[in-house]
C-alpha cells in the first residue's frame, strides 16, 4: 500500500527485555516522526527525523529509548531494558516537508505490552 | 510551551444531530498551525484539516466545518447531521510554524464521540 506501515502490529515482551519497532514511511516523505499514545491520551511526541538525522529528540523519555533512520527511509525505534510503564501504542508518521508545515500521515501503530 | 485543551472527554448524540467539538490552544508563537485528526476504533489517525494562524476563514467540507477564532484561541469542529460512522476519537493538534527542528504536533487529550442510531 501507499501509506505508512509499522511492524509488528503487536509486541508482547517481558520487563527488562530489548525491543525494536519498525516504521516504513510513505515513499518520498523526508520527515519522519515517532509518537507514543497511552490509553485514553493523545499522542505524545518522541523524536523527529529530517532525512537520516534526528533533528529533534527532545521527546524521548530517557536514554533507554533510541531511534535510527540510516538511509533516510525506514526507521527503527529501539527500547532497552523495557519497563511496564513503556506499554503503549507507538505511532509513526511521515510528511512531505515543503518548507511550510505539512500534514503528517500516521501508520496503524505498534501496540507494545511489557509484562 | 504549547498546549491543547479538549475539555469534552466524551460526547454522545443521536444520529442526524449536529455536534461541536471544542478545542482551545496556547502558544507564544505568532505563526502556528492547527489540525484535527480522527481516530476510529481501528486506531489509525486520519488527517482531517490543517489551518495556519494567518487564515481565520472558516472552512466547510461536506458535513464537516471548522471555526477558527484567534481572539479566543479556539479551533472548534462541527459535524452536521452526524452519522454512526462518525463515531471515533477526535484529536485537535497544534504545531509551531517556524521551528528549525520540524513540525512536531502537540495533541489534546481527545474527545470520544459516539453517534447512536
Amino acid at each position: 500500500g501507499a501509506g505508512v506501515s509499522q511492524t509488528p502490529s503487536n509486541k508482547v515482551t517481558e520487563k527488562g527485555k530489548y525491543v525494536e519497532l519498525r516504521c516504513d514511511p510513505i515513499s518520498g516523505h523526508t520527515a519522519l516522526y515517532w509518537y507514543r499514545q497511552s490509553l485514553g491520551q493523545g499522542p505524545e511526541f518522541l523524536i523527529y527525523f529530517q532525512g537520516t538525522g534526528a533533528a529533534d529528540d527532545s521527546g524521548l523519555p530517557n536514554d533507554r529509548f533510541f531511534a535510527v533512520r540510516p538511509e533516510g527511509s525506514v526507521s527503527t525505534l529501539k527500547i532497552q531494558r523495557t519497563e511496564r510503564g513503556d506499554s503503549a501504542v507507538y505511532l509513526c508518521a511521515s510528511s512531505l516537508r515543503r518548507g511550510g508545515v505539512s500534514e503528517q500521515f500516521f501508520g496503524p501503530g505498534t501496540r507494545l505490552t511489557v509484562l | 510551551a504549547q498546549k491543547v485543551t479538549q475539555a469534552q472527554t466524551e460526547i454522545s448524540v443521536v444520529e442526524k444531530e449536529d455536534v461541536t467539538l471544542d478545542c482551545v490552544y496556547e502558544t507564544r508563537d505568532t505563526t502556528y498551525y492547527l489540525f484535527w485528526y480522527k481516530q476510529p476504533p481501528s486506531g489509525e489517525l486520519v488527517f482531517l484539516i490543517r489551518r495556519n494562524s494567518f487564515d481565520e476563514q472558516n472552512e466547510i467540507s461536506g458535513r464537516y466545518s471548522w471555526n477558527f477564532q484567534k481572539s479566543t484561541s479556539s479551533f472548534n469542529f462541527t459535524i452536521t447531521a452526524s452519522q454512526v460512522v462518525d463515531s471515533a476519537v477526535y484529536f485537535c493538534a497544534l504545531s509551531e510554524g517556524r521551528r528549525a527542528s520540524g513540525s512536531r504536533l502537540t495533541f489534546g487529550e481527545g474527545t470520544q464521540l459516539t453517534v447512536n442510531p
